[in-house]
């Protein structure tokens, strides 16, 4: 009964590949997010959706997609990986009237690119 | 352009002494604050939060700090102990949005 799940955990691929990383929350939270620690450590939000909604887009490329087909899952699609792109990859939701106490995070996913 | 800095990335302590973690920010717009305590292997779990109205907040061995004209928090961990050892970042929020923005994390590890 995991409340904010990731999978796969691991994942390695070679360049150009294409791969998803699917999250689920169980919480009944508005809020879903995605964000990319790097290898020196930043945390960095990438895309937010509120009810299935794009609330927040940064500046990440384009080969980067979110799709939400419903307000408990938030995939993130990655077109033509390339090397830059191996970092750990945290799913994570929240409550809108409770967003002054942040977010529940899933355990994250490592992605290498070879 | 990193708006929240943790500059110390480590910290060793002695088990039952006072942890001092420290958060410096830029943004006067920002009001709330959140401190994350993180494992290896596992996503950062919510440990404590400020309002910007505040200066002080407690809950148990945790209290954190905020000194608005510093523009600088703190987390007071009293007394230490050998689990608390993980990665604590800091995090904040500009009013009205859903974006915090972390820290790089500071590791904590305190010694038995």
């Amino acid at each position: 009964d995991t409340a904010v799940s990731q999978t796969p955990k691991y994942l390695v691929t070679q360049m150009g590949n294409d791969k998803s990383i699917k999250c689920e929350q169980n919480l009944g939270h508005d809020t879903m997010y995605w964000y990319k620690q790097d290898s020196k450590k930043f945390l960095k939000i990438m895309f937010s959706y509120n009810n299935k909604e794009l609330i927040i887009n940064e500046t990440v490329p384009n080969r980067f997609s979110p799709k939400s087909p419903d307000k408990a899952h938030l995939n993130l699609h990655i077109n033509s990986l390339e090397l830059g792109d191996s970092a750990v990859y945290f799913c994570a939701s929240s409550q809108d009237e409770k967003i002054a106490y942040g977010y529940t995070f899933g355990s994250g996913t490592r992605l290498t690119v070879v | 352009d990193q708006q929240v800095k943790q500059n110390s990335p480590s910290l060793s302590v002695q088990e039952g002494r006072i942890s001092i973690l420290n958060c410096d920010y830029t943004n006067s717009m920002f009001d709330y604050f959140l401190w994350y305590k993180k494992y290896p292997a596992e996503g950062p779990t919510f440990l404590i939060s400020i309002s910007s109205i505040k200066d002080k907040n407690e809950d148990g061995r945790f209290t954190v700090f905020l000194n608005k004209s510093a523009k600088h928090l703190s987390l007071h961990i009293v007394p230490s102990q050998p689990g608390d050892s993980a990665v604590y970042f800091c995090a904040a929020r500009t009013a009205g949005t859903y974006k915090y923005i972390f820290g790089t994390g500071t590791r904590l590890k305190v010694l038995a």
